[in-house]
């Protein structure tokens, strides 16, 4: 199993600020996924974060507005650039279990932009 | 790209009810997973399948893979108020696994 731990858990911003959200993983890793739900919707994958490389985004997701970061197989950041209130969601980061497959997720970073 | 619809879209049963949640994809599976998710938590992975005819369970739950590979259920038997949440079926997008693209989701309520 994985154990992944995210931060902030919740957190208010104002329009036009940034905010990163960390994401730790008790165990080392190749690929950690960064995705978005928005209120009432499923899932969207973001990015693709692979360590030693540049994150690999999804269509509609840019760099500049989406960076992350990989600095070493246990950690991630995920930072979301210039907000607007439309960018009020959840941000899951995502691993997977190394011998089941099984998908594992963070709590999530429940983001409010006003 | 890979595009799973689920059906319904929400759901009220009654409790002790049996339901089931379909999910279809217009490309093959090559791995199918559901998740369930309570408001205010984290994902709840329920299951993996992958193989054409696979069809797993755990306590109330069972999940099927037809033989295609094209589409899965998810049938919960006697339902219970712990069962409500919304269940998310999920596909890896190619056969090289890691990345997955979500169904929209069904939202269940039961009713005591």
């Amino acid at each position: 199993s994985a154990v992944i731990s995210q931060k902030p858990s919740r957190d208010i911003c104002q329009r036009g600020t940034s905010l990163t959200i960390q994401c730790q993983v008790d165990s080392q890793v190749t690929m950690m996924f960064w995705y978005r739900q928005q209120p009432g919707q499923s899932l969207t994958l973001i990015a693709t974060a692979n360590q030693g490389s540049e994150a690999t985004y999804e269509s509609g997701f840019v760099i500049d507005k989406f960076p992350i970061s990989r600095p070493n197989l246990t950690f991630s950041t995920l930072t979301v650039s210039n907000m607007s209130p439309e960018d009020s969601s959840i941000y899951l980061c995502s691993v997977y279990g190394q011998s089941t497959g099984e998908l594992f997720f963070g709590e999530g970073s429940r983001l409010t932009v006003l | 790209s890979q595009e799973l619809e689920q059906s319904p879209q929400s759901l009220i049963v009654q409790e002790g009810k049996n339901l089931t949640i379909n999910c279809t994809s217009s490309k093959t599976l090559y791995g199918l997973y559901w998740y369930k998710q309570k408001y205010g938590e984290g994902l709840i992975f329920l299951m993996m399948l992958q193989k054409g005819g696979e069809e797993k369970s755990h306590e109330k739950i069972t999940a099927k893979l037809d033989e295609k590979k094209q589409q899965s259920s998810l049938h919960i038997t006697a339902s219970q108020p712990s069962h409500a949440g919304i269940y998310l079926c999920g596909a890896e997008k190619n056969n090289a696994g890691n990345m997955l693209t979500f169904g929209g989701g069904t939202r269940l309520m039961v009713k005591p």
